[in-house]
């Protein structure tokens, strides 16, 4: 199993950037797939989740701003982030989450990360 | 939505010491409930789904328990690799939210 970040950088207040975690190892499409980030010195932060379906969850802070999506077809995850702000600056992990018809696990893998930096 | 709330934040314990961790939910949550490691400057690790259920791979010092609000996990003999934050995570429903996290050191 691997999930490769990418797409992290240095932006500005308010501008926009997009994440990409790159699937291999596993069948994509079976398990949902979510982000977490973790700022500098702390702890983790649940960011959004999606399921095979493409049924998506937010977390209040984020919800409105960034968009969750997947291409099965490209065994890829993104996380569109607009109207970005300083604290948003975080490490963002992207992880896999079985669901099956006995119900569903949590993160069992996940990426190295990629760091996004808000800063004027 | 629901709220984790971690105790201690800071534990400091002996080499061979039994360690507990305690995870509180705002409202109940059945066994819904994970625990991460994360080591200096490394990915999270799980250690604990359902509760109680040891990931494969994990050391069996390790153990949960707990359900509906609240959960404990423990270290039955503290090793000096355990040097670590623990989390504890709800994954009942969205938003997956996550304790505060616990910092373990060695005394």
């Amino acid at each position: 199993v691997q999930l490769l970040e990418s797409g992290g950088g240095l932006v500005q207040p308010l501008e926009s950037l997009r994440l990409s975690c790159a699937a291999s190892g596993f069948t994509f499409s079976s398990y949902a797939m979510h982000w977490v980030r973790q700022a500098p010195g702390k702890g983790l932060d649940w960011v959004s989740g999606i399921g095979g379906d493409g049924g998506a969850g937010y977390a209040d802070s984020v919800k409105g701003r960034f968009t969750i999506s997947r291409d099965n077809s490209k065994n890829t995850l993104y996380l569109q982030m607009n109207s970005l702000r300083v604290e948003d600056t975080a490490v963002y992990y992207c992880a896999r989450r079985y669901c099956s018809g006995d119900g569903c696990y949590p993160l069992d893998y996940w990426g190295q990360g990629a760091l996004v930096t808000v800063s004027s | 939505d629901i709220q984790m709330t971690q105790s201690p934040s800071s534990l400091s314990a002996s080499v061979g010491d039994r360690v507990t961790i305690t995870c509180r939910a705002s409202q109940g949550i059945s066994n819904y409930l994970a625990w991460y490691q994360q080591k200096p400057g490394k990915v999270p690790k799980l250690l604990i789904y359902a509760a109680s259920t040891l990931q494969s791979g994990v050391p069996s010092r390790f153990s949960g328990s707990g359900s509906g609000t609240d959960f404990t996990l423990t270290i039955s003999s503290l090793q000096p690799e355990d040097v670590a934050t623990y989390y504890c995570q709800k994954y009942n429903s969205a938003p997956h939210t996550f304790g505060q996290g616990t910092k373990l050191e060695i005394k």
